[in-house]
């Protein structure tokens, strides 16, 4: 009963580095999204996925790129991490898109990421 | 982009209280949704609705979907200490993204 698992947990970065953060889902879903969630904000999406091999720009796109090259997968690149990407990140799926029947998102526990 | 106004920011009551949090938007939803979220957690969905109008109840939690389409409230009837977290709204329009509330921190004194 997996559902939608986040990896890693946790992470520290300097300014600079790289890094990519996994999501899967084993729920067999089509929709994939990648949120960023500040303190006292709700959350923000970033990009989502409407199927494999698409992607899609959110809300806050900038200093991220995505990846979906299986259905199974959604990977949120930084490709030069700044202290503004501080944050803790979720990903989610939906079997439809949000608001299309009784489909909602499901998310993952989130991966706490620092950039110093 | 789309707004919503999600109030009160933080609660502190009783065990036992009614609690009462809603949620405000610019423009028109077609879906409002209520998540909860415990520390170290993703949030976890209470009540989806769908339809203007509609009153629906998980247990303790009723939810309204407000007839403009621009709000909604959700109601805790007799809190218990599990029932701390933050409790988020959220809503979809036309663009089928989910747009968060700033969420509301409930706190259960016993």
């Amino acid at each position: 009963n997996a559902g939608v698992t986040q990896t890693p947990k946790f992470r520290v970065l300097k300014t600079g580095q790289s890094m990519t953060l996994l999501c899967a889902q084993d729920m067999n879903h089509e929709y994939m999204y990648w949120y960023r969630q500040d303190p006292g904000m709700g959350l923000r999406l970033i990009h989502y996925s409407v199927g494999e091999g698409t992607t899609a720009k959110g809300e806050v796109p900038d200093g991220y790129n995505v990846s979906r090259l299986k259905k199974q997968n959604f990977l949120l690149g930084l490709e030069s991490a700044a202290p503004s990407q501080t944050s803790v990140y979720f990903c989610a799926s939906s079997s439809r898109p949000t608001g299309v029947g009784n489909q909602p998102q499901h998310f993952g526990d989130g991966t706490r990421l620092s950039i110093l | 982009g789309q707004q919503l106004n999600q109030s009160p920011q933080s609660m502190f009551i009783q065990e036992g209280e009614d609690v009462s949090m809603n949620c405000t938007s610019s423009s028109i939803f077609n879906t409002w949704l209520w998540y909860k979220q415990d520390p170290g957690e993703g949030p976890v969905l209470l009540i989806a609705l769908y339809k203007a109008g509609e009153l629906t109840s998980n247990g303790r939690l009723t939810a309204q979907f407000g007839i403009t389409r621009k709000d909604s409230f959700l109601n805790i009837s007799a809190s218990i200490p599990s029932d701390v977290g933050i409790y988020f709204c959220a809503g979809s329009g036309s663009a089928r993204q989910l747009t968060f509330g700033s969420g509301t921190q409930l706190t259960v004194l016993p």
